[in-house]
């Protein structure tokens, strides 16, 4: 089975903060994504790579970078928490671009 | 670029009875539609899928169809269980570019199902 594990469950941070979320995949897949779930909202597209060291911009890049070191790793990095970053972070991954995605758990995160 | 509108945004139906979902898109190109079950502390999963060639595709008791001449899609899930009581939501991509835009997703539909 597909698994996408992500650093935290639970994260609280202060404004200011700079925030690391960290995804790991284990199927050698190409693809991976990072969204912000919203009530109400859905799912936000924020950055995603479709190789190591390669990223695009989703739909709401705006106060987010992001990494790709290695092929099974994705980090999402928030250079200075703000509080309407407060959201769940989903990563997700996929052999190829429109395949299905396969989520991890989640990463709630409150900035204080 | 793309927009998915997707309704309602809560569900309530008895056990048993069906459950349709509908979404409507903007880009005329997209021709990937995947639809995804969020269950309560979980990601989202994919439950089905289908593509612009095809105008129905079924799953035991899931079903997805496609108009393409509208832009909307449907899930109609049947004989509804308690453990189809889920977010579920709608999304739309343009396979033919790549998908170098990714998913975008519909806003999402609570389903309740009432015993």
């Amino acid at each position: 089975d597909v698994k996408v594990t992500q650093s935290s469950r639970y994260l609280v941070k202060r404004t200011g903060e700079k925030v690391f979320l960290e995804c790991v995949q284990d199927m050698d897949h190409e693809n991976m994504f990072w969204y912000r779930q919203d009530p109400g909202l859905g799912l936000r597209l924020i950055y995603f790579s479709y190789d190591v060291k390669m990223k695009e911009k989703g739909d709401i890049p705006e106060g987010y970078s992001v990494s790709r070191e290695k092929k099974e790793r994705f980090s999402l990095i928030l250079e200075s928490a703000s509080t309407n970053q407060t959201s769940m972070y989903l990563c997700a991954s996929s052999q190829r671009a429109l395949d299905e995605q396969y989520f991890g758990p989640g990463t709630r995160l409150t900035v204080t | 670029g793309e927009n998915v509108e997707q309704h309602p945004s809560t569900l309530s139906v008895q056990e048993g009875d069906s459950a349709v979902i509908k979404c409507t898109y903007s880009d005329s190109a997209s021709n990937y539609f995947p639809w995804y079950k969020q269950e309560l502390g979980k990601g989202p999963q994919l439950i089905i899928d289908i593509r612009s060639n095809v105008g129905e595709k079924k799953d035991q008791r899931i079903a997805v169809t496609l108009n393409k001449t509208a832009k909307h899609f449907s899930l109609h899930i049947t004989e509804t269980q308690p453990e189809d009581s889920a977010v579920y939501f709608c999304a739309a991509s343009n396979e033919a570019g790549g998908g170098a835009d990714g998913l975008t997703f519909g806003k999402g539909t609570h389903l309740i199902i009432q015993p």
